[in-house]
Order: structure tokens, then C-alpha cells, then sequence
């Protein structure tokens, strides 16, 4: 079973759509929770981050996490077609030298 | 804006070539980290180091090898390209530990990615 499950899509939506992307987990260890995105042909670049449980706010996005259930979530608002990507979650566990562990990435596609 | 650079961006060569993957930071990062994307699949470590003169295999076994003679600079290479090596390889970096803010001190900054082909 993998650590980290992750739906790999393809989700298309409408631009100004809600988009909500998720993971599930099973290492009740990890603390560290993140969000990259990947543009195509691109390497990952850091969307949000958040640290144990509860929400973070950053313009459009929001990223929340729920350690009770080992699910944690990005919402994108007012989505735009250059949100068009693959979204990587990704976590850790606490500690400097502990290694992350990625999702297989959602692709998005938001549609004009 | 991150400053990690990865040379060649695509590269098709013939089996038992010899290639080398450039990586390079201008950040002063210490830790340094390969990484094999496949389509579909999850990112998986494949090397990583520490600092000058520290290397460390990954999670995911490969026949590569890696260096770190300069800060900067984290080559990787492969004696003898196969088939089985077609893959991105994807080369990141991260500060490390300062004792003063953990997750920024981890945050990876990824390069575009070199895209291989061994035919």
C-alpha cells in the first residue's frame, strides 16, 4: 500500500470553478504537509505549505489538513486556465533530515 | 525565484553510451537531491547529499552515480545508458538545517528537469 494515495485525474473544469484536490495518507507520522505544482515540461515548484492540522489561506488557494482523518486538501477559487497543471501533494515527518514523500499528482485542466 | 539549473534538457542516446546530468544551485544550498519522475508515477529519490563529499543512495535503487566535489554542483551519471533508463530525472535542492525555522529550511526548489531517452 502506498503511503500516500492520490486520484491522478484528469480533472477538467470551467474557468471561475471551485477545484478541490485531495490525499490520504497512512504514516500518522507526518507533520509537514505541502502542495507543488507542475507545470508541463516544468520540475515542481512550491504552492502552499501547511504544518499539522487546520487551514491555510494564500489568494486564491487554500490548503487544509485533517491528521484525525489523514486527509488533507488544496482548494483553488476563481480557477483561471493558467492553473492548468499537475498538483503534487507531498509530507513529511518531523525532524531536519526526514525525506518527503509525493503523491502521484492530480492533472488539472481548466477549460476558458 | 529559484535558481537551480539542469543541462542537458532532452537528451536520446544509444545504448552503453556514457552520460553525465548537470545539475547546478546558486543558492549556497547544502542539501542536494535527484529525483526520477515517470509518467504516472510518484517521484522517487534516487540519490541525495548532504554536503561537499556526502552522498547517499534514495529510496528508489538506480544504477546511477553522483558526485559532490563543489557545493554547486551535483552531476549524475550513468556508465552505461540502457533502455530501462528512459526517464525524467529531476535534480532539486534545499537549504538545510539552520536550527530556526524547519520547514523553510526544507523547502525544495526544483530545477526543469532533464528528459531521457535511451534507445
Amino acid at each position: 500500500q502506498k503511503e500516500v494515495e492520490q486520484d491522478p485525474g484528469p480533472l477538467s473544469v470551467p474557468e471561475g470553478a471551485i477545484v478541490s484536490l485531495n490525499c490520504t495518507y497512512s504514516n500518522s507520522a507526518f507533520q509537514y504537509f505541502m502542495w507543488y505544482r507542475q507545470y508541463s515540461r516544468k520540475g515542481p515548484e512550491l504552492l502552499m505549505y501547511t504544518y499539522s492540522s487546520g487551514n491555510k489561506e494564500d489568494g486564491r488557494f487554500t490548503a487544509q489538513v485533517d491528521k484525525s482523518s489523514k486527509y488533507i486538501s488544496l482548494f483553488i477559487r476563481d480557477s483561471q486556465p493558467s492553473d492548468s497543471a499537475t498538483y503534487l501533494c507531498a509530507m513529511r515527518g518531523p525532524g531536519g533530515y526526514q525525506k518527503v514523500t509525493f503523491g502521484i499528482g492530480t492533472k488539472l485542466q481548466v477549460i476558458p | 525565484e529559484a535558481d537551480i539549473y539542469q543541462t542537458p534538457r532532452y537528451l536520446v542516446i544509444g545504448t552503453g553510451k556514457k552520460i553525465t546530468l548537470e545539475c547546478s544551485q546558486t543558492m549556497g544550498h547544502d542539501k542536494m537531491y535527484w529525483y526520477q519522475q515517470d509518467p504516472g508515477m510518484e517521484l522517487h529519490l534516487i540519490h541525495y547529499s548532504y554536503g561537499v563529499n556526502s552522498t547517499e543512495k534514495g529510496d528508489l535503487s538506480s544504477e546511477s552515480t553522483v558526485s559532490r566535489i563543489r557545493t554547486e554542483h551535483f552531476p549524475l551519471t550513468l556508465e552505461s545508458a540502457r533502455p530501462s533508463h528512459t526517464s525524467q530525472y529531476l535534480c532539486a535542492s534545499s537549504r538545510g538545517p539552520t536550527g530556526t525555522d524547519t520547514f523553510s529550511d526544507e523547502k525544495l526548489f526544483f530545477g526543469s528537469g532533464t528528459q531521457l531517452s535511451v534507445l
